[in-house]
């Protein structure tokens, strides 16, 4: 059964501390891996990785993938008060549905 | 419009009524998700659309749910006869095309069964 499995599943840091969030998936003949920020309702995009070791950067953000160890990591540097969120790992295999992990409740207080 | 919208933004609805949830896709976008988020849970897929098909409408949870795409836009999902535990955040999704692997998500309709 494909599954997607993150951690923490919260996290509670002070701003400018730096962040490692995980992934660990699962998946029938994997295509892509997304993460996605979850404030209040809509997931809004960050990163698709779908080739080993090419670290995708965007500002303070920035994410990799392992397909061989079937995991990804996203780092955020210099956290600030808004990057709290809810941060969702999703894969994408044989069907195009996205399979999601349960996320990582990142609170970042000043 | 710019992104996916969804309506209502929020439902209320006593046990054993039907409702309707619309989603908008991003025009010109032929894939169509509906995922359904209950409290402090992940984000769990219902179905999907190509077009005005559905191939994988695996996640419905029973024969209560239904969901329909006319004109390879709006998507409709039904509930029948509702019962508690369908209350969550119902999230519809659109991107380009099957296995363009991003997906745009919209606001969501909060779903409450009294």
């Amino acid at each position: 059964e494909d599954k997607v499995v993150q951690s923490p599943l919260s996290l509670v840091v002070h701003e400018g501390d730096t962040v490692t969030l995980n992934c660990s998936y699962e998946v029938t003949n994997f295509r892509s891996l997304l993460w996605y920020k979850q404030e209040k309702k809509a997931p809004t995009f960050l990163f698709m990785l779908t080739s080993s070791g090419i670290e995708k950067k965007s500002g303070r953000l920035s994410s990799i993938l392992d397909k061989k160890e079937l995991f990804s990591i996203l780092n955020i540097t210099a956290t600030q008060t808004g990057d709290s969120a809810v941060y969702l790992c999703a894969v994408a295999g044989d069907t195009d549905k996205l399979i999601f992990g349960t996320g990582t409740r990142l609170q970042v207080f000043p | 419009g710019a992104g996916v919208s969804q309506s209502p933004s929020n439902k209320v609805t006593e046990k054993g009524k039907d409702v309707e949830l619309r989603c908008d896709p991003i025009s010109g976008h032929t894939a169509l998700y509906w995922y359904r988020q209950s409290l402090g849970q992940g984000l769990e897929f219902l179905i999907y659309f190509q077009g005005n098909s559905a191939p994988d409408k695996s996640g419905l949870p029973s024969d209560r749910f239904s969901a329909e795409r006319t004109g390879g836009s709006v998507s409709t999902l039904t509930i029948q006869r509702t019962q508690q535990e369908d209350s969550a955040v119902y999230l519809c999704a659109s991107s380009l095309d099957m296995g363009s692997g991003r997906k745009f998500f919209g606001p969501g309709t909060r779903l409450t069964v009294l």
